[in-house]
């Protein structure tokens, strides 16, 4: 079974632009979450979609989006970049949500994104 | 307000002996706890789990243990191999305690393990 697929891998943009980071899910799975890992702050929870709905939302400014499709693929959109939005952003599907086990996340290998 | 506490930046132990990386939780409702394993550029890979209904699990080396009253858990690795040599990160979330909160995973900082030869 093919894992959590993140693209791209890497990504160079400048402030002020926006940009589009992709997640696949493991199949099956129809939770999808972003998280955002610096030095500073760790791992930070961004949001988590299922069946195409936003679900949850962490403490990130709007300029955070993202949107799920019908196949449990999903895109998270930056706009408007900042030098602080450099960071490593992870994406996480699991089964379904609400129970143990079934809420396991499993983790893509994440976008490495450098603002200049 | 961290939620999730790794008080232990890092651990340094013997190949062969027990590794113990340390958790505490602040918040009552969680009720699901995850251990990942993360190595540099890639994102975590999922370990061990426990649901708060037990207080111990194992999985082959790996065992993690839950202590409610005290808000901790902790993750055992016996026999410690350089290959665990890794940052792991302790995370809870709230999945049994309503949807409000699902598939929100609150992580730790991360203990960076160190197993040597």
């Amino acid at each position: 079974k093919a894992g959590v697929t993140q693209t791209p891998r890497y990504l160079i943009k400048t402030r002020g632009q926006q940009v589009t980071l992709s997640c696949s899910p493991i199949s099956g799975h129809r939770s999808v979450s972003w998280y955002q890992q610096t030095p500073g702050q760790g791992l930070q929870f961004l949001f988590e979609y299922f069946s195409e709905t936003q679900r949850n939302k962490g403490n990130f400014p709007g300029r955070f989006s993202g949107r799920q499709f019908s196949n449990s693929r999903s895109e998270m959109n930056v706009s408007t970049l900042e030098l602080g939005d450099s960071a490593l952003y992870l994406c996480a599907s699991s089964f379904t949500a609400g129970g143990p086990f079934t809420d396991t996340q499993y983790f893509g290998p994440g976008t490495r994104l450098t603002v200049l | 307000d961290q939620q999730v506490k790794q008080n232990s930046p890092s651990l340094s132990v013997q190949e062969g002996r027990i590794s113990i990386l340390n958790c505490d939780y602040t918040n009552s409702m969680f009720d699901y706890f995850l251990w990942y394993k993360k190595y540099p550029a890639e994102g975590p890979t999922f370990l061990i789990s426990i649901s708060s209904i037990k207080d111990k699990n194992e999985d082959g080396r790996f065992t993690v243990f839950l202590n409610k009253s005290a808000k901790h858990l902790s993750l055992h690795i016996v026999p410690s191999q350089p290959g665990d040599s890794a940052v792991y990160f302790c995370a809870a979330s709230e999945s049994l305690h309503g949807s409000s909160n699902t598939g929100k995973l609150i992580f730790g900082q991360g203990t960076t393990l160190q197993v040597k030869p």
